[in-house]
């Protein structure tokens, strides 16, 4: 079995301060971790994703995100926020094995505010 | 143009109607996804297919029918629907080949509304 939970369901900023979009997995093997954002009235679109390499991702637009098996975690990350990263944002996980191959799990989502 | 596409992109019906949502992709893929977004829920799988003779049911397919009539194509039914079944629903692919870990592509949605 796999599940995400995102911890902020609400998370605001104001515009060139860092962003943190904090997310913990579970799952019963060695997961793919990955962030998607979704801007209003539009589809999801990846961000970044872990696939066992390097425990330092970076995706588009300035994100990135760490793998800390320890903790359980992939949180999401940029050093100064942009007035065109409010958006909602989704961490998913995806099981390499057992009945859950090639599912994703979605977290609850987490709606980033940005302020002038 | 996309490469997932969904047809309509917003409808409104009454409690009882059937309504059929499509889904169509260019991008060649063998996976095709339903999935059904509520405010605070993120997004919950309705079915899955990883052919065209390969059709499964997700965490929420009571209430849903879908057809896989091509590789390309993927609908999705709501035999009669009702007011829960308001929400706003995507179509998503994956390549089996290219993206083993799950990586998804998405349509821009079909927002339904039911009266």
């Amino acid at each position: 079995a796999q599940s995400v939970t995102q911890l902020d369901s609400h998370v605001s900023v104001s515009e060139g301060t860092p962003v943190l979009l904090r997310c913990n997995y579970s799952s019963s093997y060695s997961p793919s971790l990955f962030w998607y954002v979704q801007h209003p009235n539009k589809g999801l679109q990846l961000l970044l994703k872990y696939t066992s390499a390097a425990t330092l991702v970076k995706g588009i637009n300035g994100f990135e995100a760490e793998f800390k098996k320890s903790e359980t975690s992939f949180h999401l990350t940029k050093p100064s926020a942009h007035m065109s990263d409010a958006a909602e944002y989704f961490c998913v996980v995806s099981a390499p094995g057992g009945t859950s191959y090639g599912k994703l799990t979605f977290g609850q989502g987490t709606i980033l505010t940005v302020h002038p | 143009d996309a490469d997932v596409t969904q047809t309509p992109r917003n409808r409104i019906t009454k409690t009882g109607k059937r309504i059929m949502l499509e889904c169509s992709q260019t991008k060649g893929h063998d996976r095709m996804y339903w999935y059904r977004q509520d405010p605070g829920l993120g997004l919950r799988l309705i079915y899955y297919s990883f052919d065209v003779k390969d059709i499964n049911k997700g965490e929420i397919s009571d209430g849903y029918s879908v057809s896989r009539q091509a590789q390309a194509k993927f609908s999705l039914s709501l035999e009669s629907a009702i007011p829960n079944q308001t929400a706003l629903y995507f179509c998503a692919t994956s390549d089996l080949q290219g993206s083993p870990t799950g990586e998804l592509f998405f349509g821009e949605g079909s927002r339904l509304t039911v009266l």
